[in-house]
């Protein structure tokens, strides 16, 4: 059982285009991870958020955790060929529960 | 480099076989997870180990055990193997709570 959901499955987008990709749960989490998956290989951890309505840059990567801590969203400013991959949110409750995941793909 | 090793990188086997996936942990992580991710179910938590303990189990099937040893390596065991086992395997480890470091992964195809 997935707990958490992710928005849209897929994105396929031309280079220097803006995202958001979106992370939802009927539960309140702790804290939440963003993590990137690049093919041939392991997700990657991006940021962890963990206070309600915290905001976290990471270059041209926005992440928000939402007031209510039941949802989170990444923002992708001037998307690059090289953000391509598969993006995946996770909680921490006793282990890492993975969301569905958002593959992105972005053409030069 | 996560600094986790996985091994086989690639294993090809026939149902009804037995296959072991080995993982060595980054150096000083004293807890090792196993995933597995397949097409159409994600990335799907199996079990922890931590010092050589077994501390969290996720959807694992029967036919599925690991084990750590007390170098920290870990072992994930399949069995009776069937066309649906067919994904990536994961193992990633950690200090603790702290963040996971994946490894690459071991693709293994059931024919």
């Amino acid at each position: 059982t997935q707990l958490l959901e992710q928005s849209p499955q897929f994105l396929s987008i031309q280079e220097g285009e803006n995202l958001t990709v979106y992370c939802n749960s009927s539960s309140v989490f702790s804290s939440l991870q963003w993590y990137r998956q690049e093919p041939g290989e392991g997700p990657v951890l991006l940021v962890t958020v963990v206070t309600g309505g915290e905001v976290k840059k990471l270059k041209r990567l926005t992440f928000q955790f939402g007031d209510a801590r039941k949802d989170s969203s990444l923002h992708i400013t001037a998307a690059q060929p090289g953000d391509t991959g598969l993006y995946l949110c996770a909680r921490n409750t006793d282990k890492l529960i993975f969301g569905t995941g958002t593959r992105l793909q972005v053409f030069p | 480099d996560s600094g986790v090793t996985q091994t086989p990188k690639h294993l090809i086997t026939a149902t009804g076989q037995r296959v072991t996936l080995r993982c060595s942990p980054r150096s000083g992580d004293l807890s090792v997870y196993w995933y597995q991710q397949s097409l159409d179910q994600g990335l799907q938590f199996l079990i922890q180990y931590y010092n050589g303990e077994e501390r969290a189990k996720g959807n694992i099937l029967e036919r599925f055990s690991a084990q750590q040893f007390p170098d920290l390596h870990s072992e994930l065991n399949l069995s009776s193997l069937e066309l649906g086992d067919s994904a990536l395997y994961f193992c990633a480890s950690s200090l603790s709570d702290s963040p996971l470091h994946f490894g690459n992964g071991t693709r293994l195809t059931v024919t």
